[in-house]
Formats: C-alpha cells, structure tokens, sequence
C-alpha cells in the first residue's frame, strides 16, 4: 500500500524559532510536494520537487524553505516562525504531473 | 494565472438525494482536472481524475465528473449521498509542463439523515 507520512501530527513552537517538517514516501515517486491548507483558501503550494536536489517555488514561498537530499524525503523549513505561519501543512507526492498525488495525514502547526 | 473556483463553500443534501459538485478552473491548455476528498481528520483522496478521452469520468464511491470545455468546468455528481460522504471535496488543475497544481477552496458537503 502507497504511504506518506509526516514527522509530526501536531506541532507548537515559538515565534522564531526554526521549525522542520519532514516528509518521506515510500513509492518512488519523482515529485514531491508541500502544501499549506487554510481554512477557505484550499491548498496552496509552497515548494515542489521534481528530483533529488531540484526544487520550485510554488505560490507561497515566501518565509519558507525546503530540501530534497533523497529521493523519498523532502523536508520543509521555517526558517524563523511566525504567528502567520500556523496552518495545516500537507506532503504530497507523485510519480508525474498526470498522475494522483498521494497525501500525507498532514502536520497542524501552531506558532505561539 | 490559473485558478480554480468552487463557488460552493458549504452544501447540505439529504441522505439519498443526488449531488452535484460544482469547479471551474481558468487555464489556457487542455488542463489535468482532478477531484479529491478529505474526510474529517483524513488526508486526500482521489475520487477521479480527467486527462483526455471521454468527457465523462467514472470514480471511487460511486463518483462521477464530466469536463466541459466550454464551461470551463469539471463538476462533480453522484446518483444518492450516502451519510459517510460528509467531507470536504477539492477540485484541482494540474499543469503538465510546469509540474504545479492548483486547488480550489473546496465545498464541505454536509448529509441529513
């Protein structure tokens, strides 16, 4: 069976500090994904991989980062956290644009 | 830019009354459409997704969706709710060269019994 999975289902932490939220896939998939999930705003993209070390920005970019050392890991990085930053942060993957991206439970970030 | 519109952000069926789920998207390109389901605590699902061929695609749990061009849309419908499709539905496009997807807001469907 296809699986994503996230580090954490819950998350607190202080305004800036430096928060990593890791995501790993066990089918092979070349693309990965990160997504933050608002209430009326539906998904939006933060960064998407397409390949071990190659990243692109998505949407929202801005006060995040992301790393791609491995094929099956992609990690997201809030670099200073902010109180904006509290939302609900999906992992994706899949194997092409064509093809279902698999989603992970997700990661509820609160920033105090 | 591309986008992607569900008008309907909250919509109540009785158990047994057809649906019908309502996305417009804005791209200039034959679009990758999709549909996906987020059940209360539950990551996504795909319901249905629709690349080329025949307008109208068949699902999981008794979905349907048919594209239509020049509607700009891909609306979502099944034949009789059942209670356990309470969820939030998400319409999403997908480019093809640029590897993003655009998702909707989504539409939370609620079921009387």
């Amino acid at each position: 069976d296809v699986k994503v999975t996230q580090s954490s289902r819950y998350l607190v932490k202080r305004t800036g500090e430096k928060v990593f939220l890791e995501c790993v896939q066990d089918m092979d998939h070349e693309n990965m994904f990160w997504y933050r999930q608002d209430p009326g705003l539906g998904l939006r993209l933060i960064y998407f991989s397409y390949d071990v070390k190659m990243k692109e920005k998505g949407d929202i970019p801005e006060g995040y980062s992301v790393s791609r050392e491995k094929k099956e890991r992609f990690s997201l990085i809030l670099e200073s956290a902010s109180t904006n930053q509290t939302s609900m942060y999906l992992c994706a993957s899949s194997s092409s644009p064509r093809e279902t991206q698999y989603f992970g439970p997700g990661t509820r970030l609160l920033v105090l | 830019a591309q986008s992607v519109t569900q008008p309907d952000i909250h919509i109540t069926v009785s158990e047994g009354a057809s649906l019908e789920l309502r996305c417009n998207y804005s791209y200039g390109a034959t679009p990758y459409l999709f549909w996906y389901v987020q059940s209360p605590g539950q990551g996504l699902q795909l319901l249905l997704k629709y690349f080329s061929g025949d307008t109208l695609v068949q699902g999981i749990k008794g979905f349907e969706a048919e594209f239509k061009r020049s509607q700009s849309s891909f609306n979502l419908r099944k034949p009789s709710v059942h209670w356990s499709d309470a969820a939030e539905y998400f319409c999403a496009v997908g480019e093809y060269n640029f590897n993003k997807f655009y998702f909707g807001s989504g539409t939370k469907l609620n079921v009387k019994p």
